[in-house]
């Protein structure tokens, strides 16, 4: 079983939509959870930075972390075309020097349609 | 905040060159700056962490002559991938962090070895 499972899609929706998108994960000493997107051809941009179980918000985004289920979740309200990315869920153990090595997940490819 | 660039965003070499990649934070101070490497439709896969004035650290399986790593300051860190052969070609992308604080990435630098 792997560290991080994330579905890769492709995950379609028109604009407008809500998208909810999932992790989960193995490693019960993960304690940062990060969300971020990548654009074709370019880095991974942090969207959503959390490390505790509950619900953070920010604009149409918000990032929901359960780890007594192991479990995160990213939704997006009011889809639009620019969000059409590939979304990566991140986890690490620590924060800070050599224990702040991220495990990704696999990413998924998202497409908002106008 | 927490802009990251890297240089150079294309290369495009002769088989048996060495390539050097720069990563620099621009705004802020990082204590800690990774490398990634990724191939098409996959995440992105950690080759070496790398803290200011320190030897990098390098994950199994890569190699160390191959892909030298250096972290003169705390806003600088490069790649050089020596001799490089066409297996080398793949999307190379640096992160930096401050202690306690999510990673940010360049935007990564494409290299192609002919």
């Amino acid at each position: 079983q792997k560290e991080v499972e994330q579905d890769p899609g492709p995950l379609s929706v028109p604009e407008g939509a809500i998208v909810s998108l999932n992790c989960t994960y193995s490693n019960s000493a993960f304690q940062y959870f990060m969300w971020y997107r990548q654009y074709s051809r370019k880095g991974p941009e942090l969207l959503m930075y959390t490390y505790s179980s509950g619900n953070k918000e920010d604009g149409r985004f918000t990032a929901q972390v359960d780890k007594s289920s192991k479990y995160i979740s990213l939704f997006i309200r009011d889809s639009q075309p620019s969000d059409s990315a590939t979304y990566l869920c991140a986890m690490s153990e620590g924060s800070g020097g050599s224990n702040y090595k991220l495990t990704f997940g696999k990413g998924t490819l998202l497409t908002v349609n106008p | 905040g927490a802009v990251v660039s890297q240089h150079p965003s294309r290369v495009i070499c002769k088989s048996g060159t060495s390539v050097k990649i720069e990563c620099r934070s621009l705004d802020f101070q990082a204590t800690t700056m990774f490398w990634y490497r990724q191939f098409p439709k996959q995440s992105l896969m950690l080759m070496a962490t790398s803290n200011e004035g320190s030897k990098a650290t390098y994950e199994q399986g890569v190699e160390k002559d191959k892909f030298l790593i250096n972290h003169a300051s705390l806003t600088l860190s490069t790649l050089t991938v020596t001799s490089a052969h066409p297996e080398d070609s793949s999307f190379y992308i640096c992160s930096a962090s401050r202690r306690g604080e999510p990673q940010h990435f360049g935007d990564g630098t494409r290299l192609s070895i002919l």
